[in-house]
């Protein structure tokens, strides 16, 4: 059965500095990634999403992820913070055909000055 | 703009009331789902519908209800059943399996 795990809860970190949020799902077929940022009382909102091919991912807002398949992780990292950046992520997985997305607990990022 | 439209973004429940939440969507996405979300727990699936006229239960269906009569809407009702309602509801659409979930901005929903 799928499940993902965001191993922190919450991560501090200074402005500027850089960032790595972990995400380890387990799944025993091909599946689909995604991360997400949450702001306070809005919906989810996309950063990236690793569907095939390159194992580094870009994303919106400075954000990118690696795809490790022998690891089974999913980390966003970010090089230089931004106050901003201070928010909620999420990721995600679904499996190869299926409609059912997994999340994780969230990773609460907050950035301070 | 194409997107998904929840409202209200705040309701307030009595005890012993029904409440409905909407969710329109105007992307022609199939694929439609509630999810709750608590502090600390993430998103967990309420209710997810693959087509008009069918839904399933997700992990915590009880003392919810849902109905799809049509593709772009898919409304969610708290009944009185559920005991503790309070929380974050999230409605999002899904097109195909290689592609994100796409999320409203969600309704609060409190106990008065």
């Amino acid at each position: 059965a799928q499940s993902v795990t965001q191993l922190d809860s919450q991560v501090p970190v200074f402005e500027e500095a850089p960032v790595e949020l972990r995400c380890n799902y387990s799944s025993s077929v091909s599946v689909y990634l995604f991360w997400y940022v949450q702001y306070p009382n809005q919906g989810l909102q996309l950063l990236l999403k690793y569907l095939s091919g390159s194992t580094l991912v870009k994303g919106i807002n400075g954000f990118e992820a690696e795809f490790n398949k022998s690891q089974t992780s999913f980390h966003l990292r970010k090089p230089s913070v931004h106050i901003s950046d201070t928010a909620e992520y999420f990721c995600a997985v679904i499996e190869g055909q299926g409609f059912s997305f997994i999340f994780g607990k969230g990773t609460r990022l907050l950035v301070k000055p | 703009d194409g997107g998904i439209t929840q409202s209200p973004k705040y309701l307030f429940r009595k005890e012993g009331q029904n409440v409905t939440l909407s969710c329109e969507q105007n992307l022609n996405h199939d694929a439609m789902y509630w999810y709750r979300q608590d502090p600390g727990q993430g998103l967990r699936l309420i209710y997810y519908s693959q087509i008009v006229n069918d839904f399933q239960k997700g992990d915590i269906a009880e003392g919810y209800s849902v109905s799809r009569e049509k593709k772009e809407s898919f409304p969610l009702t708290v009944t009185s059943a559920q005991k503790n309602p309070t929380a974050f509801y999230l409605c999002a659409t899904h097109h195909s399996s290689n592609q994100p979930q796409h999320f409203g901005d969600g309704t609060r929903l409190s106990i008065l």
